[in-house]
């Protein structure tokens, strides 16, 4: 599994978009990037998913230069409810590929400053 | 509605007694999975089965054991032998669908604390 570098933590106030940078130097050819969320003691939550370019959806944007050995999360006009760990998680997900596994670091911290 | 369900939402256990965390889920999803997080930690996966009556080891398995025998279920059993039970513990579960899709619907979570 592709190994990913994000910052701990970050700081922005509401209704500032707020980008978060993730590092995946070893990804692979089938690999997808993908975010999740996670609010204290609560489960992650999937945020979004891509394999090259962008990808926008109702919540964010992901953006992937094409060497793909980068991310881009962005979050537009953030609220106070945005506050929550965003991790990105690198794999290939098609059955069969033997990563049926989700490695979770430790995420980015994000606090959103009224 | 459908989703995925822990429980009990929080355990407490005497250290050296073996305690069991329930999961179930009604998405008929066919793999599924059991995660462990320590304060301010990421999640590490413990176990997870492609399907029924299948399972394989996780990152960190030792001291726990899974059981798949029906679809809907996956219940973890945390064992005396796990050093160091105490962490809040997450089941996800996943279709395979031929999307592509790598979203993993977790559950609730369970805390279980071990004195």
């Amino acid at each position: 599994l592709a190994k990913t570098t994000q910052p701990i933590s970050m700081d922005s106030y509401e209704g500032q978009e707020v980008n978060i940078t993730c590092s995946h130097n070893n990804i692979a050819t089938n690999d997808y990037i993908t975010w999740y969320q996670q609010f204290p003691s609560q489960g992650p939550r999937f945020i979004i998913q891509g394999y090259k370019t962008k990808v926008t959806n109702e919540v964010a944007s992901l953006f992937i230069p094409a060497d793909r050995k980068s991310s881009t999360l962005s979050l537009p006009r953030v609220s106070l409810s945005d506050t929550a760990v965003y991790y990105c998680l690198v794999g290939d997900p098609t059955y069969g590929a033997g990563s049926y596994q989700l490695t979770f670091g430790k995420g980015t911290k994000l606090s959103v400053i009224p | 509605d459908g989703g995925i369900t822990q429980s009990p939402k929080y355990l407490f256990r005497k250290e050296g007694q073996n305690v069991t965390l329930s999961c179930e889920q009604n998405l008929n999803h066919d793999a599924m999975y059991w995660y462990r997080q320590d304060p301010g930690q990421g999640l590490r996966l413990i176990y997870y089965s492609q399907i029924v009556n299948d399972f394989q080891k996780g990152d960190i398995a030792e001291g726990y054991s899974v059981s798949r025998e029906k679809k809907e279920s996956f219940p973890l059993t945390v064992t005396s032998a796990q050093k160091n039970p105490t962490a809040f513990y997450l089941c996800a579960s996943r279709s395979w669908g031929g999307d592509l899709s790598y979203e993993q619907y977790f559950g609730p979570g369970t805390r279980l604390t071990v004195t």
